[in-house]
This record gives C-alpha cells, structure tokens and sequence, in this order.
C-alpha cells in the first residue's frame, strides 16, 4: 500500500483565495483525521470522521473551514476564504485498529 | 481538559547512550497512549502504542511505559544513533486525540 496519500504538497496562495486540501487514506481504514500543525500550537485535531460521516468536528477553528469525505477513499478539507492565520501543515492521517497512519503533510502559506 | 506536556522540549545527548523522553497528562481517564516519531519536513510514525490497561510496550531498542495514576509515560531508547534523531510526540487519547509538543532529540555523532 502507498499509505496515506496527500495533495498538493506545498499550497501557496493569496489572503481570500479558497484553498481545498486533498486526502486518500489507506484502503480499508474506516476513520480519517485532519490535523493542523504550527510551531506555537503543536498538533491539532481539527475533525474526524468514522465510515465516512463526521463524528467530531469541534476542532475546526471557524466557519471559513470545512472538510467532506464523499467515499471511504477521499477527503478534503476546504478553507474559504484563506487568511494569513491559516499557514500551517495540514496532516491527514487513517487509521487502522488503534494505531493511525499520517500522510505526509500540505504546507499551507497564506500570504 | 485534558492537557499533555513534554518535557525537554529538546535534548542532545551523545551517540551510544540510553536516553529516556518524558510525556505527562493531566486526565486520567484515557484509552491508550501513543509515541510517534517525526522527521523534519515528514508526517508523523507510530512507534508504540500502550493501551490503558497496559504498563508497557518494546520495539527494539524502545520501551515505553505507562502509569496512568500518576498520569506520567516514558520512552526510553536504548543506546541511541544518530538516525534517532527526530521530534518525539506522545498522544493521549480519550475522548479526544491531544498530542504533546514534542521533544527534538538530536544524537551527537
């Protein structure tokens, strides 16, 4: 398996500008998770789902965000509009029994 | 409000010596601990994973312990290489997945 797989890498966009985040998780995991990670804040969870369908999303900071998993193969995670305050990395990870698998990561600049 | 600290925040140390990273949280009532490796510009790697009712988990030359009373885990690893070099996470999850800061550890050639 390729593990989890993340796109794109590296985002570089204007304050404003939407900005979608994509995720394929590996095959046969039914829980997703998106995290957020800044040098001030560390790792945050922003939502997860279970079998598709979104089980806590009190992480996600505001309105301006908002993550969908149409089918057990994909995620995304859309923030509209962006704002400098939302540079970070942008983890996806999967997880299969107790243990979750991280995807490489989306560098987000917002300038 | 559950709340994991890691303390050092960084460490350097020579290479071929045991070493022990510290993880405490403040919420007793968890499902299971986890370790996690990251490497600079990388997502994150589960090393071990303890779950509540566990005291300890080996990889290798890891060991990580767990003592839920005092609300304190550990990671020790056994004569360290400069590979080891790394930032180490531990999890705590409960109701919610918290993540500490993480320790840096950089193993000195």
């Amino acid at each position: 398996d390729a593990g989890v797989i993340q796109s794109p890498r590296h985002e570089v966009t204007e304050m404003g500008q939407e900005v979608t985040l994509r995720c394929k998780p590996i095959s046969g995991h039914n829980s997703l998770f998106w995290y957020r990670q800044t040098m001030m804040r560390g790792l945050e969870l922003l939502i997860y789902f279970n079998n598709n369908v979104p089980i806590d999303d009190s992480g996600m900071p505001e309105d301006r965000f908002s993550a969908k998993m149409p089918n057990a193969s994909f995620s995304t995670l859309k923030i509209q509009p962006s704002e400098p305050r939302d540079s970070a990395v942008y983890f996806c990870a999967s997880r299969g029994g107790d243990t979750q698998y991280f995807g490489p990561g989306t560098r987000l600049t917002v300038l | 409000k559950q709340e994991v600290t890691q303390i050092p925040a960084a460490l350097s140390v020579p290479e071929g010596e045991n070493l022990v990273l510290n993880c405490s949280f403040t919420d007793s009532a968890i499902y299971n601990l986890q370790w996690f490796r990251q490497d600079p510009g990388k997502g994150l790697t589960s090393l071990l994973l303890i779950q509540s009712s566990q005291r300890e988990q080996t990889s290798g030359r890891l060991n990580a312990s767990l003592d839920k009373s005092s609300g304190r885990s550990t990671l020790y690893i056994a004569a360290s290489q400069p590979g080891d070099s790394a930032t180490y996470l531990c999890a705590v999850v409960g109701d919610k997945i918290i993540f500490g800061k993480g320790t840096r550890l950089h193993i000195l050639p």
